[in-house]
């Protein structure tokens, strides 16, 4: 079973345009991750941020995390066409022997 | 190498038929995950091995999934008797530490398709 939800399910803006997702997730963690993946690929780790911090940036990438609310939000400023791809949220809980709990994922297009 | 190793890249079975899904992590990484992509879903975790020991395998749909990682390295996952619905993209993922502290890296996958 996922973790959470992730908002939007799709999102399509203009190059140079921010984008910004959002994660929920249901029980306490360790740390949240966020990966990338291009369609018929596999994912790529974007940026990790642990439970005791609440921003982290990272290039053109900033996250937040509000574990009170439960919830995470990525940021990537000034898209490009090449940001097009699947972003997951996924969550190490609390207690688990480090495996990821992965959100449905948001669509992102970035139209040049 | 370079990177997690996945192969075949495609595979198509009958259904019915076994198929073995290989697995070469990033020498010297400790942990390893096995995960199940449906289309359109966000991956959903199988197995963990810490070097050879499967610590957890309480993701695994049924008896028919089984993996292996005897020597700490390579990991074999295999599937029994294939069903339609395990068609999926199964992803492999690594990482140095025995949790995955700055993140795990993962291969491109093995996509599964019975027919």
């Amino acid at each position: 079973s996922q973790q959470g939800e992730e908002d939007p399910q799709a999102l399509s803006i203009q190059e140079g345009e921010n984008a910004t997702m959002n994660c929920s997730y249901k029980t306490s963690i360790n740390n949240l991750q966020w990966y990338r993946q291009n369609s018929g690929r596999g994912l790529v780790h974007l940026i990790l941020i642990r439970s005791n911090e609440r921003e982290k940036h990272s290039g053109r990438l900033r996250v937040t995390l509000d574990t009170s609310k439960k919830s995470s939000s990525l940021l990537i400023t000034a898209s490009r066409a090449a940001d097009t791809a699947s972003y997951f949220c996924a969550t190490d809980e609390s207690g688990n022997t480090g495996k990821l709990i992965f959100g449905q994922g948001t669509t992102l297009q970035v139209k040049p | 190498g370079a990177g997690v190793s996945q192969s075949p890249r495609y595979k198509v079975a009958k259904r019915g038929q076994d198929v073995a899904l290989r697995c070469d992590p990033i020498s010297g990484h400790v942990s390893l995950f096995w995960y199940q992509q449906a289309l359109g879903q966000g991956p959903e975790f199988l197995t963990y091995f810490q070097n050879e020991a499967q610590l957890d395998k309480s993701g695994l749909p049924s008896d028919r999934f089984f993996a292996e990682r005897p020597e700490g390295s390579v990991s074999t996952l295999k599937i029994q008797r294939t069903q339609q619905e395990d068609s999926a993209v199964y992803l492999c993922a690594s990482s140095l530490r025995d949790r995955g502290y700055y993140g795990y890296t993962f291969g491109s996958g093995t996509r599964l398709t019975v027919v």
